[in-house]
């Protein structure tokens, strides 16, 4: 069956460190995978999308890796900051139509 | 521009009650989504709209649940009747590309949503 994991397990680093999320996929042939922001209360926020040709984007302290072979994905935010405090949501298509399937979410908690 | 808008914020109801929820695009958005958020878990999606026509609804449960974009704008969601199990957050979310252009492929944009409470 199709699945996408993330840790459910918040991540807990200190202020100005790189925070590291991983999204895992199985019995997907995703051509795009997107990250988003969920802070509590609200819809999620677009971060980034990242096509299967490509490796890796940057947009500012965001970059995002995308490995097919081993069908993950990493989200690193570069000197973190409190304010980065959030859930963050991995998001795929399906093998079929154009439905979007999200993780679950990891928790990141940066302390100042 | 003006995000996409939904109500109401929050409900509380009964099991075996109905409800509604209400969700408004950003103008101009072609492609219209109902996703539902169980505490802890990530959005799972309803429902998809492109225009007033339905392009994926195969995780509605159809026996309780509909939603309709009469207009191909506003869309209404509702749950008849409710179940416990029913208790999540109901996000609305749009992006402009239409599905021969992939519209998975494109950002959504999402509402704040409605939290569901089911006593």
């Amino acid at each position: 069956s199709q699945k996408i994991e993330q840790n459910s397990e918040a991540l807990n680093i200190q202020e100005g460190k790189t925070a590291t999320l991983t999204c895992n996929y199985t019995n997907y042939s995703p051509a795009y995978l997107q990250w988003y922001r969920q802070d509590p209360g609200r819809g999620p926020v677009f971060l980034l999308l990242i096509r299967e040709n490509e490796k890796e984007k940057r947009k500012e302290r965001l970059k995002v890796t995308f490995d097919t072979t081993l069908k993950q994905s990493l989200f690193h935010i570069t000197a973190s900051q409190p304010a980065d405090s959030a859930t963050y949501l991995c998001a795929l298509r399906g093998n079929a139509g154009n439905m979007l399937t999200f993780g679950g979410g990891t928790r990141l908690m940066v302390k100042p | 521009e003006a995000g996409v808008a939904q109500s109401p914020r929050y409900k509380i109801i009964e099991k075996r009650q109905s409800v509604a929820f209400w969700c408004n695009p950003i103008s101009g958005h072609a492609t219209l989504y109902w996703y539902q958020q169980i505490l802890g878990q990530g959005p799972k999606l309803l429902i998809q709209f492109q225009n007033n026509g339905v392009v994926d609804d195969s995780q509605l449960p159809k026996d309780r649940f509909s939603a309709e974009r009469l207009k191909g704008v506003d869309s209404t969601l509702k749950i008849q009747p409710a179940k416990l199990e029913d208790s999540a957050v109901y996000l609305c979310a749009s992006n402009s590309r239409g599905t021969s252009g992939g519209a998975g492929y494109n950002e959504q944009f999402f509402g704040p949503g409605t939290r569901l409470t089911v006593l």
